[in-house]
């Protein structure tokens, strides 16, 4: 089983829409969530950070839910802007990150 | 604006041949990672330096890949001899506890 499961997409969304995406990971051992951004033929950066108490950066919402070991990003009044690969990741020790295979957005106009 | 930087940007060569990766970390940074990534698997990471020093590289095929740190400012990743099946996008990223940069990466095409 794969540490970090996403659904890949894609997502194809209108302008305005909200849109969630959910990530699964397997090992309650898990220290520490992250939802980087990755476009087109681009290297990742990070989006934000996810906190147990979920967190909110403008329009993004991230959740963890540790009980049943998912994380989630919520996207409000998508842009066109917003398009892009998310990937999930998740710590598991001192530094072993494990990415997610990433689930694309599109926005539509 | 400090950034991780890696040559080449693309890479095309044949089958058998060797073929080296750099990377220059971002100054500060004592952890530095290499990444592969497919269409197929994701970002799988291959290895990676605390203070220059290999901590892991459990996901390294040992046989023809080999990662190395000879000083701060520069990480290699070597592939001798390449196969198609190596060809990837490969990311170096730099880091500290909390966030890791990565690089534009280097796209690598083995006919």
């Amino acid at each position: 089983r794969k540490e970090v499961e996403q659904d890949p997409g894609p997502f194809n969304v209108p302008e305005g829409a909200t849109v969630a995406f959910n990530c699964t990971y397997s090992n309650s051992a898990s220290q520490s969530f992250f939802w980087y951004r990755q476009d087109c033929r681009k290297e990742p950066k990070l989006l934000m950070s996810v906190y147990s108490s979920g967190n909110e950066d403008g329009r993004f919402t991230a959740q963890l839910n540790r009980a049943s070991q998912y994380i989630s990003l919520l996207i409000r009044d998508s842009k066109l802007s917003d398009s892009a690969t998310y990937l999930c990741v998740v710590k598991t020790g001192a530094n072993n990150l494990f990415f997610g295979t990433g689930t694309r957005l599109t926005v539509i106009p | 604006d400090a950034r991780v930087t890696q040559t080449p940007r693309h890479k095309v060569t044949e089958m058998g041949q060797e073929v080296t990766m750099r990377c220059q970390p971002i100054l500060g940074h004592n952890t530095v990672f290499w990444y592969r990534q497919t269409m197929m698997q994701g970002l799988e990471l291959l290895a990676y330096f605390r203070n220059r020093a290999p901590l892991d590289d459990s996901g390294m095929p040992k046989d023809r890949f080999s990662a190395e740190m000879p000083d701060a400012t520069l990480a290699t990743l070597k592939i001798q001899p390449s196969e198609p099946r190596d060809s990837a996008v490969y990311f170096c990223a730099s880091g500290t506890n909390y966030q890791q940069y990565f690089g534009p990466g280097t796209r690598l095409t083995v006919l």
